[in-house]
Order: C-alpha cells, then sequence, then structure tokens
C-alpha cells in the first residue's frame, strides 16, 4: 500500500495567527513531498516541492515566507501557514512520491483550512 | 509551455456502459501517465498509471497511451454510480522534475 496522512483534517483559526499542517507517508518512505492548494469547483495547484533535508522549491506566485515548508524526516513535512488570512482558507493537500522516477505520488487526505 | 489538456465536461453515462475520458499532453518527453480519481470535497485517489504504449487493465478501469499521438485515455467498463467525480490526467515530464502536470479533471456523472 501507500499511505499518507494529514493532520488536522479541518482547523478554524483566527487571522493573523499561524496554523501548521502535517503531512506523513505512513508505509514507504518519501524522499519527496509535494504541498498543493484547491480552491471550491477549481483545479489542483502546486504550492512547492518538498525535499528531505534540504529547502523547498516553490511555484512562481506562491510566498515562501508565508508558507513555511519542513521536511525533516524520510515519513514528515510541514506546512505552516503565517499570519494567515481570510484569503488563506482553502484545501490543502499534501502528497508523496513513491517510486521515484516513475513518479506515483499518492495523496493525503487533506486539511480544510478557513480563516476568520 | 508543458500542458496537459481535459474537456471538463460534465460527461453523462448511464449506469453499465463504458465511460471514456481523455487527455491529451504536450510535451512529447513525457515518461509516466496517471489517472486520479476525486470525489467532491476529498483529495485525489491514485486509480491508474501507465509508461508504455498501448493498454492497460486493472479491474473495470483500462487505461491507453499513444505516445505518438500524444494522448491517453481512461475506460471505465459497466460504470457505477459510484463512479460518479472528477478524473483527473496527470503527465509526469522530464522538465518538472518529480512534479506531475495535472489537467483541469473531468467530471463523469454516472446515472441508475
Amino acid at each position: 500500500g501507500a499511505v499518507v496522512s494529514q493532520h488536522p483534517s479541518w482547523v478554524i483559526c483566527k487571522s493573523g495567527t499561524s496554523v501548521k499542517i502535517e503531512c506523513r507517508s505512513l508505509d514507504f518512505q518519501a524522499t519527496t513531498m509535494f504541498w498543493y492548494r484547491q480552491f471550491p469547483k477549481q483545479s489542483l495547484m502546486l504550492m512547492a516541492t518538498s525535499n528531505e533535508g534540504s529547502k523547498a522549491t516553490y511555484e512562481q506566485g506562491v510566498e515562501k515566507d508565508k508558507f513555511l515548508i519542513n521536511h525533516a524526516s524520510l515519513t514528515l513535512s510541514t506546512l505552516t501557514v503565517t499570519s494567515a488570512h481570510p484569503e488563506d482558507s482553502s484545501f490543502y493537500i499534501c502528497s508523496a512520491l513513491k517510486g521515484g522516477r516513475t513518479g506515483e505520488q499518492y495523496f493525503g487526505p487533506g486539511t480544510r483550512l478557513t480563516v476568520t | 509551455q508543458k500542458e496537459v489538456e481535459q474537456n471538463s465536461g460534465p460527461l453523462s453515462v448511464p449506469e453499465g456502459a463504458i465511460a471514456s475520458l481523455n487527455c491529451t499532453y504536450s510535451d512529447r518527453g513525457s515518461q509516466s501517465f496517471f489517472w486520479y480519481r476525486q470525489y467532491s470535497g476529498k483529495s485525489p485517489e491514485l486509480i491508474m498509471f501507465i509508461y508504455s504504449n498501448g493498454d492497460k487493465e486493472d479491474g473495470r478501469f483500462t487505461a491507453q497511451l499513444n505516445k505518438a499521438s500524444q494522448y491517453v485515455s481512461l475506460l471505465i467498463r459497466d460504470s457505477q454510480p459510484s463512479d460518479s467525480a472528477t478524473y483527473l490526467c496527470a503527465v509526469l515530464s522530464n522538465q518538472a522534475g518529480t512534479a506531475l502536470i495535472f489537467g483541469k479533471g473531468t467530471t463523469l456523472s454516472v446515472s441508475s
């Protein structure tokens, strides 16, 4: 199997606070994980690629100082949304790369963030 | 420009019919091809992947790849109402590192 978990599954926070989302690969090691954001009825948007032991690579237009990514082990990557604002409210989904160059990605269940 | 194109649909089929979902990609150097299913409000689930030209079958699902035409498709036989979802085509390109390039998805509706 290839199971990826995310925690929390949903979170409500006040504007200006920070929120940390964890992504874990439970039954395989993932040197690379990805963070996506998806707004209602829109397609997946890749935010960043997270590599174990190195800095994340952010997609164009994604603020690296606002979305802090740490990939401290082969099974855990975290995304911290700093100084959250209502426009950051979205569905955040991580995925983990299994299979190296074959490219198979397995997604976590997602975290629904609401900023009030 | 690396692109993956899908018809957004909705594609409507009756229960028991074959649903055919299509995807084209622009990067001829693409290596691996994936189909994900995403139910409303949920995250994507990998249902099929294919690397070589031809057909690959897994239960009711068949993926078809034609690299010369830069075309990949997914056939769902004996469609069930539970197959109603958005189907995302994704491509691994040499030019994008390990990140997949996703299409915008095709919404499938299976009526009982």
